[in-house]
């Protein structure tokens, strides 16, 4: 256990349904990150949380919405999703964004979209 | 642009020989780096991080190398044990927008054979 669970483990929706998913962190962390998995790809950031602000959108679609309502706990609300958009959705913690430290990973949501 | 990149996409041990896992990187200021290690169905766990002041780190039975010369870092596992199977990342702390940001490479997968 990293101390950063994520739910579900697993999803599959439909092109116009809405979904959200869930990351929390046990580890009193500041900031919060969720990254995308493609196969054979790097992880790519999508956006980060510090202190419950948003400091970075990666240039994410609209499609994807964050929340961060406290340091513990991160979501991301998903709606009109595209099939191109079916990957592994990790979610992690760290001390603060301002210093250099291990990233904490929760083990995922495997996203399906049909 | 500025990338962190793996020579190799896979590679093959026999248990109980040394692994060797290298990673290329193009930021001149990236200043911390980070080797990560993603088994099947978990999210990405920290191994050994090694700052830029410095040309080696030891763990238990890993080893990172750091050449700033040529920009080049290396993970070595010393008896390479079935547990060893997985992806392995390395990361590099560079700034991005308003904080330091870890880029991902692409990975590289190890397996051990028996």
């Amino acid at each position: 256990e990293t101390g950063v669970t994520q739910t579900p483990r697993h999803l599959v929706m439909g092109m116009t349904n809405k979904k959200s998913l869930k990351c929390e962190q046990h580890l009193g962390h500041n900031a919060m990150y969720w990254y995308k998995q493609s196969a054979k790809k790097p992880l790519e950031l999508m956006f980060v949380y510090n202190f419950k602000e948003q400091t970075e959108n990666n240039s994410v679609p609209s499609r994807f919405s964050p929340e961060c309502p406290n340091s513990s706990h991160l979501f991301l609300h998903l709606h009109t999703l595209q099939p191109e958009d079916s990957a592994l959705y990790l979610c992690a913690s760290s001390r603060s964004t301002g210093l250099s430290g291990e990233l904490f990973f929760g083990s995922g949501t495997q996203l399906s979209v049909l | 642009g500025e990338s962190v990149g793996l020579h190799l996409p896979t590679l093959s041990v026999q248990e109980g020989d040394n692994s060797i896992i290298n990673c290329a990187y193009s930021n001149s200021a990236s200043d911390y780096f980070i080797w990560y290690k993603q088994e099947s169905g978990k999210g990405p766990q920290f191994i050994i991080d090694i700052r830029s002041n410095m040309d080696k780190r030891q763990g238990q039975r890993v080893t990172v190398l750091l050449n700033k010369t040529v920009k080049h870092l290396s993970l070595q596992i010393a008896a390479t044990q079935p547990g060893d199977s997985a992806v392995y990342f390395c990361a590099e702390y560079s700034k991005g927008g308003s904080a330091r940001q870890l880029t991902f490479g692409s990975g590289t997968q190890l397996t051990v054979l028996p």
